[in-house]
């Protein structure tokens, strides 16, 4: 059981450019949750996506971020244009049932936006 | 609108002595509070949790009290060791999230346990 795996762990990006960032859920897990930490701050809800379906997008950004989780492959957050405030920590949750209370959380991916 | 809180941002313990980290929160309405510990460079890991028709639970070393009259709740780890330094988070499930799990984190405080 390899856990939730995210990939890549560290992404630099310039300003203007895009990032994506992988999150595969735990075996079996067919929910993801996508959170982002801003430096000495706490995590903060961006997205809930169930197998194609986006569940709860209410903590996306309106512009430049979005979010897939197709019926094959990994969870991908896209973010387009990137501006230095984007940088933080993106973590990637799954649970097995819908909406769960205990999510599983990856080791987040780090995003520098030079 | 909806905060979590914590009272202090960094808690510093002598080994195992005990701990005890608090957290405030506004929404009365939110039925479900957890706590997560996370370590330098990883992600938020599972501590405890408890619902809102409990006011203590207990797990191997540590304890959970909630307090709805005053909206508290805090995180006791007894005989407090090394491995436990880390940041740990409250978060609660917010009202109208059970199907989306939305959590909204507290900011965070930093145990540093001294040897």
């Amino acid at each position: 059981n390899a856990g939730v795996m995210q990939n890549p762990r560290h992404l630099v990006r310039r300003r203007g450019q895009e990032a994506r960032l992988r999150c595969s859920p735990m075996k079996g897990h067919s929910h993801v949750y996508w959170y982002r930490q801003l430096p000495e701050e706490g995590l903060k809800f961006m997205v809930y996506l169930q197998k194609e379906n986006i569940i709860d997008e209410s903590g996306m950004p309106k512009e430049r971020f979005s979010a897939e989780f197709p019926k094959e492959g990994p969870s991908i957050l896209r973010i387009q244009q990137v501006v230095r405030g984007d940088s933080a920590a993106y973590f990637c949750a799954s649970s097995v049932t819908p909406g769960a209370n205990v999510l599983t959380f990856g080791a987040g991916s780090r995003l520098t936006v030079l | 609108g909806e905060s979590v809180g914590l009272h202090l941002p960094t808690l510093s313990v002598q080994e195992g002595d005990n701990s005890i980290i608090n957290c405030a929160y506004s929404n009365s309405a939110s039925d479900y509070f957890i706590w997560y510990k996370q370590e330098s460079g990883k992600g938020p890991q599972f501590i405890i949790d408890i619902r809102s028709n409990m006011d203590k639970r207990q797990g191997q070393r540590v304890t959970v009290l909630l307090n709805k009259t005053v909206k508290h709740l805090s995180l006791q780890i007894a005989a407090t060791q090394p491995g436990d330094s880390a940041v740990y988070f409250c978060a609660e499930k917010g009202s109208g999230s059970s199907n989306t799990g939305k959590l909204i984190f507290g900011q965070g405080t930093t145990l540093q346990v001294k040897p």
